[in-house]
């Protein structure tokens, strides 16, 4: 079964509305969860690294202030898409690392469609 | 910096017929090589890994991969290819020293009955 769960899994909004999605290690903790945006047809793209009772690492040209990153426990992180507009609409997907295992496969949540009218 | 490259953008393949979907890497240090399927509005799910030891990984679903140093490659292989294997696949690496993971661009492999 799923070990990263993903909420919601599909969000249509209007413009200017800011949107939560949230990430979910159901059991195994994870100091570290990645968040990728992947457009059609297109790979994935790391957004940033979300760090457990820290600041969110972002890659570069990804706004901070766009695109919010909470990871205030050991099992769950969030990002807000912040007065979202239509070119934010995309599919985004957070992954996680178990705790001390780096070197093993992440595991992937099933990913959130976001589509800004 | 860490890359990976994946050169075809779509393979077709006939059912029954082997399949290799191609996949190349370039790290500063030792790579981390991971192959992915994903389906249709879903995550990625994980197929196999290279860390360390044999070159010849097998993983889910009746896949292998090679890692082959010499030409930093980490190519997908299927001997025996089904309908069902049809989806987007990536490849991706980690160097050892680092945190995150890159993809490559994808391959959406198609196989035809």
């Amino acid at each position: 079964g799923a070990v990263v769960s993903q909420h919601p899994s599909w969000v249509i909004c209007k413009s200017g509305t800011s949107v939560k999605i949230e990430c979910r290690s159901l059991d195994f903790q994870a100091t570290t969860m990645f968040w990728y945006r992947q457009f059609p047809k297109q790979s994935l793209m790391l957004m940033a690294t979300s760090n457990e009772g820290s600041k969110a690492t972002y890659e570069q040209g990804v706004e901070k202030d766009k695109f919010l990153i909470n990871h205030a426990s050991l099992t769950l992180s969030t990002l807000t898409v912040t007065s979202a507009h239509p070119e934010d609409s995309s599919f985004y997907i957070c992954s996680a690392p178990r705790l001390g295992q780096d070197n093993q496969p992440q595991h992937f949540g099933d990913g959130t469609r976001l589509s800004i009218l | 910096a860490q890359s990976v490259a994946q050169p075809e953008d779509q393979v077709n393949v006939a059912e029954g017929n082997p399949l290799t979907v191609k996949c190349t890497y370039s790290v500063s240090g030792n790579p981390y090589l991971f192959w992915y399927v994903q389906y249709p509005n879903r995550g990625l799910q994980f197929l196999l890994k290279y860390i360390t030891g044999d070159n010849l990984v097998k993983g889910s679903y009746g896949f292998e991969a090679e890692f082959n140093k010499s030409q930093t490659s980490f190519h997908l292989k299927k001997p025996s290819a089904l309908v069902s294997d049809s989806a987007l696949y990536f490849c991706a690496v980690r160097d050892n020293g680092a945190s995150k993971i890159i993809f490559g661009s994808g391959t959406r492999l198609s196989i035809r009955p």
